[in-house]
């Protein structure tokens, strides 16, 4: 079975720092590779996704992830972060299986809560 | 147009009382889903729905019911439901077989009183 794990629960950071969270997953094939963020009281929203070729895809607002495939890892960086980054960020991964139906079926972890203090 | 809207916003219930949420996307999407979110946890898939007819449903008690009325819209039926149900339901919609990301809307605060 699919598995993701978000090693930090809870980051604290003061702007202009660098970020990095960790993301791995447990999965024998093919996968898509998804970072999600819920700003406070919005929506969630993809900031990046790796489906395949250059391991590192670039995102919005700054975000950047590294896919090791060795590691099955695929983590989210960003070198310098502001206040307004302050938010709740999920890695998700869906699993390139062909369904009965063709859905897709995102399996995310825990999340990582990310504060930043001015 | 890649909005995903949802209605109510809000919404408190009893628990013998029988409410829905709608959901609503014009992306063309073929695949749409109903997740669970409690607070500081992440969502948890309900339902998925794949032209328009129900490809899973993970092990939802039957207080739940969705409905799939056509390609845009998807509806959750709620009845009877119990105070631990309170949570922030979310609604999403991606294309099919293409392993896509899935696009979420804002998501209905349900309190269950």
């Amino acid at each position: 079975a699919q598995s993701v794990s978000q090693h930090n629960h809870h980051v604290i950071l003061s702007e202009a720092a660098s970020l990095e969270l960790g993301c791995n997953y447990s999965y024998g094939g093919t996968v898509n590779l998804f970072w999600y963020v819920q700003y406070p009281g919005q929506h969630l929203q993809l900031l990046l996704k790796y489906f395949s070729g250059d391991p590192l895809v670039k995102g919005i607002k700054g975000f950047e992830a590294e896919f090791i495939k060795s590691k099955f890892s695929f983590n989210l960086r960003k070198p310098s972060v502001q206040w307004s980054d302050t938010a709740e960020y999920f890695c998700a991964v869906n699993g390139k299986v062909k369904f009965s139906g063709g859905y897709n079926k995102l399996i995310f972890g825990a999340g990582t809560r990310l504060a930043v203090h001015p | 147009d890649t909005e995903v809207t949802q209605t109510p916003k809000h919404l408190v219930m009893g628990m013998t009382n029988k409410k829905s949420l709608k959901c609503e996307q014009h992306m063309g999407h073929r695949a749409m889903y109903w997740y669970k979110q409690k607070a500081k946890k992440p969502p948890e898939l309900m339902f998925v729905y794949s032209y328009e007819k129900l490809s899973i449903n993970e092990s939802v008690p039957s207080r739940f019911s969705p409905e799939c009325p056509n390609s845009s819209l998807l509806n959750l039926h709620l009845h009877a439901l119990q105070p631990e149900d309170s949570a922030l339901y979310l609604c999403a919609s991606s294309q099919v077989d293409r392993g896509d990301e899935q696009y979420f809307g804002p998501g209905t605060r349900l309190t269950v009183t």
